[in-house]
């Protein structure tokens, strides 16, 4: 069973900001939500984590609503270099569990 | 930051052959391996879980017996492609968790395309 729910693309300008919603309405309280993202041909590239906080690091940010059904991933300047599929996964944080991949968000950025 | 290396990242064989890919950890120490494979235009689908010095756990409808795993060390973990058939072809990508943390971003290779002709 799917527990994440994303668009299966989605367009941005360069430059502008990009901001990729996801579903997860019926995540735990000991489940985080991960973002990856993969590069055509590419294994995918973690980008954010967070489990109630919003979170920044200097790829991405992410917001997570107060009730945590549901966040952004938001990629303040978008490049051509982000276009990729993103992946919105939750996740228990324990050891040897498996990232488990939805279908994702399709990102095309263009000029 | 953490690193994994898988190689080969292109391969070509016959069918009835085997393939091996590898996938190492090079900074750190990885008691647990993921293997993926990804079809074209689709999500990677988890093929089995890797323990160290012990048996690898496959994911219902993979054929052990087909998709051999050996993760003899804490940084090196294998993947055998068996009798590799052409709907075998496909890209493989595997993943790591340091062995200290319990709540980290997953590292992943590069992934290996294989083509089965």
């Amino acid at each position: 069973d799917a527990k994440t729910t994303q668009p299966p693309s989605m367009d941005c300008a360069e430059g502008r900001a990009a901001n990729l919603p996801c579903n997860h309405s019926t995540i735990s309280g000991n489940e985080y939500v991960y973002w990856y993202r993969q590069i055509h041909s590419q294994g995918p590239q973690y980008i954010i984590h967070g489990l109630k906080n919003n979170e920044t690091n200097e790829m991405a940010s992410l917001i997570i609503t107060e009730d945590r059904k549901s966040s952004t991933l938001i990629l303040p300047h978008a490049t051509l270099r982000d276009t990729a599929v993103y992946y919105c996964i939750v996740r228990t944080n324990q050891a040897g569990t498996a990232l488990i991949f939805g279908k994702g968000t399709t990102l095309s950025v263009s000029s | 930051g953490a690193v994994v290396s898988q190689h080969p990242s292109r391969v070509i064989c016959k069918s009835g052959t085997s393939v091996k890919i590898e996938c190492r950890s090079l900074d750190f120490q990885a008691t647990t391996m993921f293997w993926y494979r990804q079809f074209p235009k689709q999500s990677l689908m988890l093929m089995a879980t890797s323990n160290e010095g012990s048996k690898a756990t496959y994911e219902q409808g993979v054929e052990k017996d087909k998709f051999l795993i050996n993760h003899a060390s804490l940084t090196l973990s294998t993947l055998t492609v068996t009798s590799a058939h052409p709907e075998d072809s496909s890209f493989y990508i595997c993943s790591a968790l340091p062995g200290n943390s319990t709540n980290y971003g997953y590292t992943f290779g590069s992934g290996t395309r294989l083509t089965v002709v």
